[in-house]
């Protein structure tokens, strides 16, 4: 099993559409979870801190599911703006982080 | 503050070529990183580095070398180019804690080896 598994899509959604992204990982010793946004020929940039009690930012949800070793994201009202890349990416101790493949979105007036 | 830069962002090599990325941050991170992505690949790790004067090695080290003599800078170098090195090269910083904190990535590096 690979270390973290994502859906590559691309999910295509209207303006306006709610969209969920799931991501599994296998290190049930991983601590710390994140996801990171990237645009087309840009780099990665930080989108939001995933914690165990779940946590929102504006549109964005992002929630921990440690028993079954996944963790998503949920983008509500989807802006044309939101399309990008999404990385999964985890972490643990004082090993770098890890990177998901990502998941493409794109969202269509 | 600039972030982490790097330096060419575009370069093209012949085969058997060497060139030197330099990447320089001024956050004052200890830890910085050396990645590469393909497409359908995602972000590999090629080097990394917890402090001055050290480096590890990441997934994929084979082909190249890296320094860090100032805290500030992260140098990778590639002593014979092969195409297969063609690739987005980026390169990252975090305060420290490398699995704990979030990491502030530069603008990439487009390298094209023929």
């Amino acid at each position: 099993r690979k270390e973290v598994e994502q859906d590559p899509g691309p999910f295509n959604v209207p303006e306006g559409a709610t969209v969920a992204f799931n991501c599994t990982y296998s290190n049930s010793a991983s601590q710390s979870f994140f996801w990171y946004r990237q645009d087309c020929r840009k780099e990665p940039k930080l989108l939001m801190s995933v914690y165990s009690s779940g946590n929102e930012d504006g549109r964005f949800t992002a929630q921990l599911n440690r028993a079954s070793q996944y963790i998503s994201l949920l983008i509500r009202d989807s802006k044309l703006s939101d399309s990008a890349t999404y990385l999964c990416v985890l972490g643990g101790g004082n090993t770098p982080l890890v990177f998901g493949k990502g998941t493409r979105l794109s969202v269509i007036a | 503050n600039a972030g982490v830069t790097q330096t060419p962002k575009f370069r093209v090599l012949k085969t058997g070529q060497s060139m030197t990325l330099l990447c320089a941050q001024d956050m004052n991170h200890e830890y910085m990183y050396w990645y590469r992505q393909d497409p359908g690949m995602g972000l590999r790790l090629i080097h990394y580095s917890v402090g001055e004067g050290t480096t590890a090695k990441g997934e994929v080290p084979d082909g190249y070398n890296v320094s860090r003599l100032k805290k500030q800078n992260f140098l990778l170098g590639l002593e014979s180019a092969a195409p297969s090195q063609t690739s987005v090269y980026f390169c990252a910083s975090s305060p420290r804690l490398a699995g704990l904190y979030e990491q502030y990535f530069g603008p990439g590096t487009r390298l094209t080896v023929t």
